[in-house]
């Protein structure tokens, strides 16, 4: 069974770091993309990037392009979601998705709060 | 980027009555493998999305009949064949064919 296990909810203050995981299993971590979606307070799903974690190589939607970084330990299966320095608009819901050619699975999602 | 277009945004249905979100791309979707990555989800409040179909019309393991989907090239449609209270929630067009993959608007369905 594919499952897709996010780290859980985080609060933060504006300017500080943060990495979150994503723990994949039930099937071969590198053969599929992975990616993270982001989803504002009461707004629709915005696709941040993707990254195939067989070579790395991220493709970022445009608008989070040097906002954040994506990558992934094959080692361990989990891709990651890092911010260098977080504000107040980073606040929402961050999916872990990876799309398949017949089928694509969801993890359960971590809330980041940003307030100081 | 390719812009997914969902009409209505708002869809409010009566209890067994058919549903149908339109969901149309601003370039066409056939990968070059010959396939189009074009996927209906359904997020219902407070959850995760789930995956209803893929690749146009294919029903995702799990998901009751009454759904289908239909199109090809940039024009889409999903359909509810009698909407039941568990299809309250919003649904969302995806395509995953090419960089960066777009999701539509959403699409809140809610009943009457």
């Amino acid at each position: 069974e594919v499952q897709l296990v996010q780290s859980g909810a985080e609060v933060k203050k504006p300017g500080e770091s943060l990495k979150i995981s994503c723990k994949a299993s039930g099937y071969s971590f590198t053969s599929y993309y992975i990616g993270w979606v982001r989803q504002l307070p009461g707004k629709g799903l915005e696709w941040m990037g993707v990254i195939p974690p067989g070579d790395s190589n991220t493709r970022y939607s445009p608008s989070f392009q040097g906002q954040v970084t994506i990558s992934a330990d094959k080692s361990i299966s989990t891709a990651y979601l890092q911010w260098s320095s977080l504000k107040a608009s980073d606040t929402a819901m961050y999916y872990c998705a990876r799309p398949g050619w017949n089928d694509e699975y969801w993890g359960q999602g971590t809330l980041v709060t940003v307030s100081s | 980027d390719i812009v997914m277009t969902q009409t209505p945004l708002s869809s409010p249905v009566t209890l067994g009555q058919p549903a149908s979100i339109s969901c149309r791309s601003s370039q066409d979707l056939v990968h070059p493998d010959g396939d189009t990555y074009l996927s209906w989800l359904q997020q219902r409040p407070g959850q995760p999305p789930r995956l209803l179909i893929y690749k146009i019309s294919n029903r995702f393991s799990g998901v009751p009949d009454r759904f289908s989907g239909s199109g090809a090239g940039t024009d889409f449609t999903l359909r509810i064949s009698r909407v039941a209270a568990e299809d309250v929630g919003v649904y969302y067009c995806m395509q995953t064919t090419h960089f960066p993959y777009t999701f539509g608007q959403g699409t809140n369905l809610e009943i009457k």
